[in-house]
């Protein structure tokens, strides 16, 4: 049973670009949730995705945005990166009803230069 | 959700028990106590949660105290792969699937041979 994959693991870009980062969540798994991890700090909620729609939303702006599809899968879109989105971007997957057991991904490193 | 204070650091012998302290005097009445750990280079990984009664796992098990202000991840025999940054999250909730998890900057545990 494969657990949480997330493409792709490590991307290079540049100041002002846009970036779409994947995820699949754990068979069996509905709700999507994503973070955001700079280094030395701990993981820091961007939102949640459940029944495809964004359900919950942490201290981040517009640039980021999301998407849910019926599969359960999720997209993840910086637009207008700047130096600072640079971080390892983690998601994570629950299953419906236990929405704090979150099980995790390896995380995409992406690098803003 | 209410605030959690861990130690920064922490030293344990391989082999012996890690005990985990963890602070959380204004934890409300529907607040779950949750733990998890993030080996580094790796995604967090859920190890135990609770309410007011103590847990036990395979993996660890879990002291709150009666007032429910602390508690204390219990690493019965700990090995060198447990060497890893542990978080302790209060949140709302078990069930569902609509809250997230608010992640400090946890206890770095460094098992010594």
């Amino acid at each position: 049973d494969a657990g949480v994959t997330q493409s792709p693991t490590h991307l290079i870009k540049t100041r002002g670009q846009q970036v779409t980062l994947r995820c699949s969540p754990k068979s069996g798994h509905d709700t999507v949730s994503w973070y955001q991890q700079a280094l030395g700090q701990g993981p820091q909620f961007i939102f949640q995705y459940y029944e495809e729609e964004e359900r919950q939303r942490g201290n981040f702006p517009d640039r980021f945005s999301g998407h849910q599809f019926p599969n359960y899968s999720s997209e993840l879109n910086v637009n207008a990166l700047l130096l600072g989105d640079s971080a390892l971007y983690l998601c994570a997957s629950s299953p419906r009803g236990r929405a704090g057991e979150l099980f995790f991904g390896e995380g995409s490193r992406l690098t803003v230069l | 959700d209410a605030k959690t204070t861990q130690p920064p650091s922490m030293d344990c012998a391989e082999g012996r028990a890690a005990n985990l302290p963890c602070n959380h005097s204004t934890i409300s009445g529907n607040e779950y106590v949750y733990w998890y750990r993030q080996i580094h280079s790796q995604g967090p990984q859920y190890i135990i949660h609770g309410l007011k009664n103590n847990e036990t796992n395979e993996m660890a098990s879990l002291i709150i105290t009666e007032d429910r202000k602390s508690s204390t991840l219990i690493l019965p025999h700990a090995t060198l792969r447990d060497t890893a940054v542990y978080y302790c999250i209060v949140s709302r909730g078990s069930g569902g699937s609509n809250y997230k998890l608010t992640f400090g900057k946890g206890t770095l545990l460094t098992v010594n041979p």
